[in-house]
């Protein structure tokens, strides 16, 4: 299946600093999601934008999404030391479900 | 409880084993998933059960056998593996079976295959 692409791979910044990702996909899509790694265990879900939706806040999270360019950011404001993780976005299109390659994030106390 | 459970945490197995991953989850979910992630890469879905029948199978090699005997039970048999089968295997669950809804995912189990 076809890999949304995700940039930056990597991102380092210092706690308080804001941290945006952005995310690409391929195909009409039903919604998007992003979801959070930490190293080497499971992933948790952190927002879920709909198609027909172009922001969406929950806490220190903003994420937006631009259907015409087929692209979404997540934004992470005033981060902290914990918010180091790997970040991934995942489209639905149908009954397809495929994750992006990810973005590594690094905030540095 | 709003937790996937996932054992074991680790296995290690030879190429003429045939072990099982379990998982589990008590949220009332109706959907589950497996997906295989390596190293510094984005999980891949190899299979989804909704309410108990399995309604997605991404050309896994038939070496790869799931089984979910219940809506909060879900097993992944593993026979004649190969070492790039290596990876974390992550189960998910979500709430009424329809891939576009939110899932949580469990822990992993890490396999390594010598």
């Amino acid at each position: 299946s076809q890999q949304g692409e995700e940039d930056p791979q990597a991102l380092s910044i210092q706690e308080g600093e804001n941290a945006t990702m952005n995310c690409s996909y391929k195909t009409s899509i039903n919604n998007l999601q992003w979801y959070r790694q930490n190293s080497g265990r499971g992933l948790v879900h952190l927002i879920l934008i709909r198609s027909n939706e172009r922001e969406k806040h929950s806490g220190r999270l903003r994420v937006t999404l631009d259907t015409s360019k087929k692209s979404s950011s997540l934004l992470i404001t005033a981060s902290r030391a914990a918010d180091t993780a790997s970040y991934f976005c995942q489209e639905t299109s149908g009954s397809r479900l495929t994750f992006g390659e990810g973005t590594q994030l690094t905030v540095n106390p | 409880d709003t937790e996937v459970t996932q054992t074991p945490k680790h296995l290690v197995m030879g190429m003429t084993n045939k072990k099982s991953l379990k998982c589990e989850q008590h949220m009332g979910h109706r959907a589950m998933y497996w997906y295989k992630q390596k190293a510094k890469k984005p999980p891949e879905l190899m299979f989804v059960y909704s309410y108990e029948k399995l309604s997605i199978n991404e050309s896994v090699p038939s070496r790869f056998s799931p089984e979910c005997p219940n809506s909060s039970l879900l097993n992944l048999h593993l026979h004649a593996l190969q070492p790039e089968d290596s990876a974390l295997y992550l189960c998910a669950s979500s709430q009424e079976g329809l891939v576009q809804e939110t899932q949580y995912f469990g822990p992993g189990t890490r396999l390594l295959v010598l």
